[in-house]
């Protein structure tokens, strides 16, 4: 069965410093994996997805994340925060073609 | 890339009526429809997939007499509250699948959302 667990329900960062997001996940197959971010009253926006080809996932935004197998980690990363990226980070793991898990999101806080 | 529209964004109505949500996909066609529903400060709960052409398949939990799926074409699903209560307040999410064929990967697109307020 596939899971994913977000490790941190919030987390602060002042402006320009990286950013680190952390996701778990357990998979008995070879994992579709997807960070979507979601602005207040908005929908979800892909930030990226890992689909088994390189492990280092660029996304949109300056985002990236690593796909890790032996730690079975997708953690989302950013060099430099800013203020638009304040939002909620949500990791996913598909579990089958219509199948898709959510993790429990993350809020990211944004410090002048 | 894919656009996924819903409307209404933010509707307003009396406890015992009924609110319909649309989501249609843009610029795809999408045999499958999810409608998601929010709480506030929570993660997403899948309510049911939509399925063109016949009936929806919900989740464990969720009432389809009181939340209604239709899935008429290939660009349309809706869902309909019915006889609204102050508990269905919440924020409704749509998404299609849409095969990302660049890589290969099942992309879900979500619609913007629909807040819905039941007085």
């Amino acid at each position: 069965a596939q899971s994913v667990t977000q490790l941190d329900s919030h987390v602060s960062v002042s402006e320009g410093t990286p950013v680190l997001l952390r996701c778990n996940y357990s998979s008995s197959y070879s994992p579709s994996l997807f960070w979507y971010v979601q602005h207040p009253n908005k929908g979800l926006q892909l930030l990226l997805k890992y689909t088994s080809a390189a492990t280092l996932v660029k996304g949109i935004n300056g985002f990236e994340a690593e796909f890790k197998k032996s730690e079975t980690s997708f953690h989302l990363t950013k060099p430099s925060a800013h203020m638009s990226d304040a939002a909620e980070y949500f990791c996913v793991v598909g579990a089958g073609t219509y199948k898709y898990i959510f993790g429990t999101g993350t809020r990211l806080k944004v410090l002048a | 890339g894919a656009v996924v529209s819903q409307h209404p964004s933010w509707v307003i109505c009396k406890s015992g009526t009924s609110v319909k949500i649309e989501c249609r996909s843009l610029d795809f066609q999408a045999t499958t429809m999810f409608w998601y529903r929010q709480f506030p400060k929570q993660s997403l709960m899948l309510m049911a997939t939509s399925n063109e052409g016949s009936k929806a398949t919900y989740e464990q939990g969720v009432e389809k007499d009181k939340f209604l799926i239709n899935h008429a074409s290939l660009t349309l699903s809706t869902l309909t509250v019915t006889s609204a209560h102050p508990e269905d307040s919440s924020f409704y999410i749509c998404s299609a699948y849409d095969r990302d064929r660049g890589s290969g990967a099942n992309v879900l697109t979500f619609g913007a959302g629909s807040r819905l307020t039941v007085l």
